[in-house]
């Protein structure tokens, strides 16, 4: 079974702190995505990597950055956290897109984070 | 880009069928359509995908017309476990999931 794995389910953090969310998938894919999800809202993406050291830029990448320097590990970084980065934020990874397929994104459990 | 588009929520009482509707109209050829289930405090997991007619699963049922621009989730007998929010996927390389639809079923 696919396993993606989130360093923490809930994180406490204050304003103006650097915080790391780390995420692990040991299924070898070359996908790698950050979601934050926030009531009425649903899933938006933020980051997304489609190999090693390859970032590209998801639909709010305001205030996070993110690392992948090895195929397994996807970090997302708030560089200075503020209060409207309280959501919920999960990663997923998948295989690479073959053309014409479709390969199912796999989510690891979220990380609950409020920034206080 | 093959937006789609989903009720943001239903209501169902347990037993009964649940058919949740979404429409993609300008989904390409090469395209699938793809359903997800996210249950609170965990991540969406894929339950369903189909490119045309009909395709069943043990979790649901996918039925798509022949001009694809819809496509209909089906789920028998639900019961108060499968209250969820439901995403439908109409673009192959879709990571934009949307707000879903969030299904409530009540005793």
């Amino acid at each position: 079974d696919v396993k993606v794995t989130q360093s923490s389910r809930y994180l406490v953090k204050r304003t103006g702190e650097k915080v790391f969310l780390e995420c692990v998938q040991d299924m070898d894919h070359e996908n790698m995505f950050w979601y934050r999800q926030d009531p009425g809202l649903g899933l938006r993406l933020i980051y997304f990597s489609y190999d090693v050291k390859m970032k590209e830029k998801g639909d709010i990448p305001e205030g996070y950055s993110v690392s992948r320097e090895k195929k397994e590990r996807f970090s997302l970084i708030l560089e200075s956290a503020s209060t409207n980065q309280t959501s919920m934020y999960l990663c997923a990874s998948s295989l690479q897109l073959l053309a014409g397929s479709y390969n199912e994104q796999f989510f690891g459990p979220g990380t609950r984070l409020t920034v206080l | 880009l093959a937006k789609t588009t989903q009720p943001i929520s239903m209501d169902s009482y347990e037993g009964q069928e649940v058919n949740i509707t979404c429409s993609h109209n300008n989904i390409a050829t090469n395209d699938y359509i793809t359903w997800y289930q996210q249950f609170p405090s965990q991540g969406p997991r894929f339950i369903i995908q189909g490119y045309k007619t009909k395709v069943t699963n043990e979790v649901a049922s996918l039925f798509i017309p022949a001009d694809r621009k819809s496509s209909t989730l089906s789920l028998p007998r639900v019961s108060l476990s499968d209250t969820a929010v439901y995403y439908c996927l109409g673009q192959n390389n879709d990571m934009r999931f949307g707000a879903g639809t969030r299904l409530t079923v009540k005793p």
